[in-house]
């Protein structure tokens, strides 16, 4: 079985602060992970991926996130919180045997406080 | 044009009218999805479809039937809902194969919020 956790269903930063979201899975099998953002009353945007290469990727709106095998994590972070980064983030996780399936954490969300 | 459309954005139904979500895409994805998101929750899949045909059913009610016209169009059919049903119903597309799609990554619409009364 797989599934992704995200600790912390709430997390709030100050402005210009370190915005860390985390997100671990349980896989046996090598994942492709995703981070998605939504804003209140919109879809899912993809903020980044990892598939292959590359442990540490950069996604939009300054964010980026390291795949850790050793440690099965897959952080967000963001060096400087800004308001408009205040929504919910899923992160998800896509299996290579299991076709087109999403598998999603149960989200973060995040408050920035002025 | 790199994005899902779904209409309508909101939708109000009683317990016993017939109502149908829309969702276009025009990115030559051969893969398409519903999900469904109560407030504060992931998204649940509900249902995958892969070259006009469905391919997964995640155990999802009658009341619901989803049918996809053509590559480019997936609709969700709506009957005899309940409460419980209201949520915001997401759609997606990707490439029809799952390591591509992994990839290229996963098209979301805006969603349409469904109020059953």
């Amino acid at each position: 079985a797989q599934s992704v956790t995200q600790l912390g269903s709430h997390v709030s930063v100050s402005e210009g602060a370190l915005v860390l979201l985390r997100c671990n899975y349980s896989s046996s099998v090598p994942p492709y992970l995703f981070w998605y953002v939504q804003y209140p009353n919109q879809g899912l945007q993809l903020l980044l991926k990892y598939t292959t290469g590359a442990t540490l990727v950069k996604g939009i709106n300054g964010f980026e996130a390291e795949f850790k095998k050793s440690e099965t994590s897959f952080h967000l972070t963001k060096p400087s919180a800004h308001m408009s980064d205040a929504a919910e983030y899923f992160c998800a996780v896509t299996l290579t045997n299991t076709g087109n399936q999403f598998y999603f954490g149960t989200g973060t969300s995040l408050t920035v406080i002025p | 044009d790199t994005e899902v459309t779904q209409t309508p954005k909101h939708l109000v139904m009683g317990m016993t009218n017939k109502k149908s979500l829309k969702c276009e895409q025009h990115m030559g994805h051969r893969a398409m999805y519903w999900y469904k998101q109560k407030a504060k929750k992931p998204p649940e899949l509900m249902f995958v479809y892969s070259y006009e045909k469905l391919s997964i059913n995640e155990s999802v009610p009658s009341r619901f039937s989803p049918e996809c016209p053509n590559s480019s169009l997936l609709n969700l059919h709506l009957h005899a809902l309940q409460p419980e049903d209201s949520a915001l119903y997401l759609c997606a597309s990707s490439h029809e194969h799952w390591d591509r799609a992994s990839v290229r990554g996963y098209t979301f619409g805006s969603g349409t919020r469904l109020t059953v009364v």
